[in-house]
C-alpha cells in the first residue's frame, strides 16, 4: 500500500513562495507518476501538475503554468511543489496523489497554505 | 467555475438508492474520456472511490456503481448508510484544455 506524507501548514505572505513536499512509501518509487490537486475553502478540487520523477518531466494546468514547479528528488522519494507570487486566492489545502491511467489513487493527507498579510 | 458540473448537495433517508450527475462537453466526457469518482469524508483527504468502468478498489462496496451517457455521468449509491454521508467528486480529462478537470463536488447528506 502506497502512503504519501507531506510537510506541516504554511502561512505565507502575499507575493513570497511556498515549497510543500510529499514523501512516498510502499510501492516502487520509480514506477510513480505523482500530481499535486488544490481545495480552496469551501470549493471543489482543481489539478495543478503531475511529475514523472524517473523520466524528470512535469506537465502543469494552464491555470499555473510559469508560476508552479514540480520537481522530484528520487533518492529521498520526495515530490516537491513550489508555488510562487502568492495571493489570498491561493489559500487552500494542497494534496499530492499518485496518478496512473487517468485517475489519482492514493493521495496524502493535505498540507494547508495559508496566505495572509 | 468548475469545467465539470455537478448538483451542489443530495440527500436521501437510509436503505435509498441516490445518484449525483456529472455534466461535461464535447470536449471532456462527450469526447469518450473515463469519468472516475472520489469520496471525501470530513475533513479528510479524498479518496478514489470507482475508476473508469465501474472498477472499484478493494474494500468499496458494489453499493456503489456508475453511468454514462453523451457528455454526462452519474454515481449511483444504493442501500444508503449512515457512513456514505461525504462530498464525491467526479473528475475526467479535458482535450481542449489538455489537462485533468474535477466537478465542484456534491454533498451527500443521510437524513
Amino acid at each position: 500500500q502506497v502512503q504519501l506524507l507531506q510537510s506541516g501548514a504554511e502561512v505565507k505572505k502575499p507575493g513570497s513562495s511556498v515549497k510543500v513536499s510529499c514523501k512516498a512509501s510502499g510501492g516502487t518509487f520509480s514506477t510513480f507518476a505523482i500530481s499535486w490537486v488544490r481545495q480552496a475553502p469551501g470549493q471543489g478540487l482543481e489539478w495543478m501538475g503531475t511529475t514523472i520523477p524517473v523520466l524528470r518531466t512535469s506537465n502543469y494546468a494552464r491555470n499555473f503554468q510559469g508560476r508552479v514547479t514540480i520537481t522530484a528528488d528520487e533518492s529521498a522519494k520526495t515530490v516537491y511543489m513550489e508555488v510562487s507570487s502568492l495571493r489570498s486566492e491561493d489559500t487552500a489545502v494542497y494534496y499530492c496523489a499518485t496518478f496512473s491511467n487517468g485517475h489519482f489513487d492514493f493521495w496524502g493527507q493535505g498540507t494547508l497554505v495559508t496566505v495572509s498579510s | 467555475q468548475s469545467v465539470l458540473t455537478q448538483p451542489p448537495s443530495v440527500s436521501g433517508a437510509p436503505g435509498q438508492r441516490v445518484s449525483i450527475s456529472c455534466t461535461g462537453s464535447s470536449s471532456n466526457i462527450g469526447a469518450g474520456y473515463d469519468v472516475h469518482w472520489y469520496q471525501q469524508l470530513p475533513g479528510t483527504a479524498p479518496k478514489l472511490l470507482i475508476y473508469g468502468n465501474n472498477n472499484r478498489p478493494s474494500g468499496v462496496p458494489d453499493r456503489f456503481s456508475v453511468s454514462k451517457s453523451d457528455t454526462s455521468a452519474s454515481l449511483a449509491i444504493t442501500g444508503l448508510q449512515a457512513e456514505d454521508e461525504a462530498h464525491y467528486h467526479c473528475q475526467s480529462y479535458d482535450g481542449s484544455l489538455s489537462g485533468r478537470v474535477f466537478g465542484g463536488g456534491t454533498k451527500l447528506t443521510v437524513l
